[in-house]
């Protein structure tokens, strides 16, 4: 069965500390994929990653970064310099190929940056 | 980029009353649409699978007949809380995606928070 588990429910740091986020999952397919999103406090979905299981080259996108392990079932995601923006609750999630597109998310983290 | 608007945004109804959310695609066709609700402090969970021309698939747990869900062009699909409590009040999300299979993103809509009295 499918599952992601993201450990830390909440995770408060000041701003200018990098913070990573972890994200565990299971599945038993070959083909899959990951996600992160980002959830600002007025509810809507912000995507910011998207992962092929073909693909486990950790990627860079400003102070975004994501380190993807298939050895240990991993894609944690490390926010460097952290600014009070980020502050949001971040979602991983998995959508297995042969799943017809549905994503499974895992329970969360809620990040707070403080000035 | 491909945008998805969901509509209304907000709902505060009294219980018993009937809130039908619609979700459309702007500029893409989307044969399957996703409908998710997220309780306070929590994760999205899937609550259906809407497919264009046929009958949505719901997960376990959800009640077909309490959330009527009609997929009836490529880019329309609306989930209606039949006789809604209080228990319904939630955030409700929808998401599409323009092409089946591969490894795009689905794209989601910005949600719909509804709060039955």
């Amino acid at each position: 069965a499918q599952k992601v588990t993201q450990a830390q429910t909440e995770i408060s740091v000041v701003e200018k500390e990098d913070v990573t986020l972890d994200c565990v999952y299971e599945t038993r397919d070959t083909t899959y994929y990951l996600f992160w999103y980002k959830q600002p406090p007025s509810g809507e979905l912000v995507f910011l990653i998207r992962r092929n299981s073909f693909d486990e080259q950790n990627e860079i996108s400003g102070r975004y970064s994501w380190n993807f392990q298939k050895s240990t079932s991993s894609f944690n995601f490390t926010i460097t310099a952290s600014q009070v923006v980020d502050s949001a609750v971040y979602f991983c999630a998995l959508r297995e190929y042969n799943q017809g597109g549905k994503l499974i998310f895992g329970q969360g983290t809620e990040l707070s940056v403080k000035p | 980029g491909a945008v998805v608007s969901q509509h209304p945004s907000r709902v505060i109804c009294k219980s018993g009353t009937s809130v039908k959310i619609e979700c459309r695609s702007l500029d893409f066709q989307a044969t399957t649409m996703f409908w998710y609700r997220q309780f306070p402090k929590q994760s999205l969970m899937l609550m259906a699978t809407s497919n264009e021309g046929s009958k949505a698939t719901y997960e376990q747990g959800v009640e077909k007949d309490k959330f009527l869900i009609n997929h009836a062009s490529l880019t329309l699909s609306t989930l209606t809380v039949t006789s809604a409590h209080p228990e319904d009040s939630s955030f409700y999300i929808c998401s599409a995606r323009d092409q089946e299979g591969g490894n795009q993103p689905q794209h989601f809509g910005d949600g719909t928070r509804l709060s039955i009295l």
